[in-house]
């Protein structure tokens, strides 16, 4: 069975601090997603990373893939409050099926 | 960019009645959809895969006889709970992949079952 764990899954952090969410697999991903949820909303996808060692920035927002393609972390450097939500990392392993982490929800603090 | 449309975004019925929720990719193609249950504060649970012009592939524990999944067209998708019960209310999305690596979610459906 393929598992994509993810942590933190809860995160409450003040305002301006920086934070980073990681996503861990035994298996290997052609591709991995990193999406934001908001309540009631469907997922929104943020990036995608393909290449083992990629770096993708989207604004304060840092994605990284695993050098063996099997894990990936978002840091994001001095939290607002407008970054609040779900996070979710969401692996392929080739074709169109999709796993998803158990999702981090943030909580950014004014 | 890629639209999925999803409809209704909420729903409330009876016990016992049937509910169809459409998934429509509006500016592309889209052999293939997928169809996802969300528990509050929980993640997206994989329940099927939609495919054109066949039958659909669910995942384990999944009853097919109760999420009826009918891909009638490249672009749509739909998704009927039959004699809903309490217990499937929950958050329910499709999605499309648009490019290679990149999926579309619809905006999702409330199903409330009282």
């Amino acid at each position: 069975t393929q598992l994509l764990e993810q942590s933190p899954q809860f995160l409450s952090i003040q305002e301006g601090e920086n934070l980073t969410v990681y996503c861990n697999s035994s298996s290997v991903f052609s591709s991995l997603q990193w999406y934001r949820q908001e309540p009631g909303e469907g997922p929104v996808l943020l990036v995608t990373v393909v290449t083992g060692g990629e770096v993708k920035k989207l604004k304060r927002l840092t994605f990284q893939f695993g050098d063996a393609r099997k894990d990936s972390s978002l840091h994001i450097t001095a939290a607002q409050p407008g970054d609040t939500g779900l996070y979710l990392c969401a692996g392929s392993t080739g074709g169109f099926k999709t796993i998803f982490g158990a999702g981090t929800r943030l909580f950014v603090k004014a | 960019g890629a639209v999925v449309s999803q409809h209704p975004s909420w729903v409330i019925c009876k016990s016992g009645t049937s509910v169809k929720i459409e998934c429509r990719s509006l500016d592309f193609q889209a052999t293939t959809m997928f169809w996802y249950r969300q528990f509050p504060k929980q993640s997206l649970m994989l329940m099927a895969t939609s495919n054109e012009g066949s039958k659909a592939t669910y995942e384990q524990g999944v009853e097919k006889d109760k999420f009826l999944i009918n891909h009638a067209s490249l672009t749509l998708s739909t998704l009927t709970v039959t004699s809903a019960h309490p217990e499937d209310s929950s958050f329910y999305i499709c999605s499309a992949p648009d490019t290679i690596y990149g999926y579309t979610f619809g905006s999702g459906t409330r199903l409330t079952v009282v």
